[in-house]
């Protein structure tokens, strides 16, 4: 059974600071980590990683992932208020001719001005 | 591009009855999933549709079933439903297997 676990799993922080959220997986047939952010609605789509050691950035928001070690960050710089949410990871298993994500529990992040 | 959109938003049934949420993915996405989200369990999945085929199964008992019409639409279904069963039910589309899922705004359900 597949199994993403996220850590911390809340977080309180001051609003500049810089925060790195942590996420490992065991996926039986991995094919891609994704990160989500969720505020009091659905969860919206952040990254989609495939590949080791290649960074992807958008603005203030970086994640990696590391495939040997099977873990995967987010790192968030000069944090907002407005980053307030929980960060959610997925593993993407793609055995069995389907597509389905495996999600961890999630970590609340507080921005405090 | 108009997102995934899901109806009804909100819905209060009794136990025992049953319900039927839909999912409308993003136009050119053949593929769609439904997820259970809880406060206890989080977000679980709970199947996964692709050109009106379901290609996989959560964790779920039978009375959870959904299917895929030829447009992408997908419904699903619970019958007999059980308090346990109020959760935030979210839908999320994609254009295929292995890209990346975005998700609609969810149903609430609330069984009484």
């Amino acid at each position: 059974e597949d199994k993403v676990v996220q850590s911390p799993l809340s977080l309180v922080v001051h609003e500049g600071d810089t925060v790195t959220l942590n996420c490992s997986y065991e996926v039986t047939n991995f094919r891609s980590l994704l990160w989500y952010k969720q505020e009091k609605k659905a969860p919206t789509f952040l990254f989609m990683l495939t590949s080791s050691g290649i960074e992807k950035k958008s603005g203030r928001l970086s994640s990696i992932l590391d495939k040997k070690e099977l873990f995967s960050i987010l790192n968030i710089t000069a944090t907002q208020t407005g980053d307030s949410a929980v960060y959610l990871c997925a593993g993407g298993d793609s055995g069995a001719g389907s597509y389905q994500l495996t999600f961890g529990k999630g970590t609340k992040l507080s921005v405090i001005p | 591009k108009a997102g995934v959109t899901q109806t009804p938003r909100y819905l209060i049934k009794t136990r025992g009855q049953q319900v039927t949420l839909s999912c409308s993915p993003i136009s050119g996405h053949r593929s769609v999933s439904w997820y259970q989200q809880t406060p206890g369990q989080g977000l679980q999945f709970l199947f996964e549709y692709f050109s009106e085929t379901q290609r996989n199964k959560g964790n779920f008992p039978g009375r959870f079933s959904g299917r895929q019409f030829s447009n992408s639409r997908s419904e699903m279904n619970v019958s007999t439903l059980e308090l346990g069963d109020s959760a935030l039910y979210l839908c999320a589309s994609s254009p295929g297997q292995g890209h990346e899922q975005f998700f609609g705004p969810g149903t609430r359900l609330t069984v009484l």
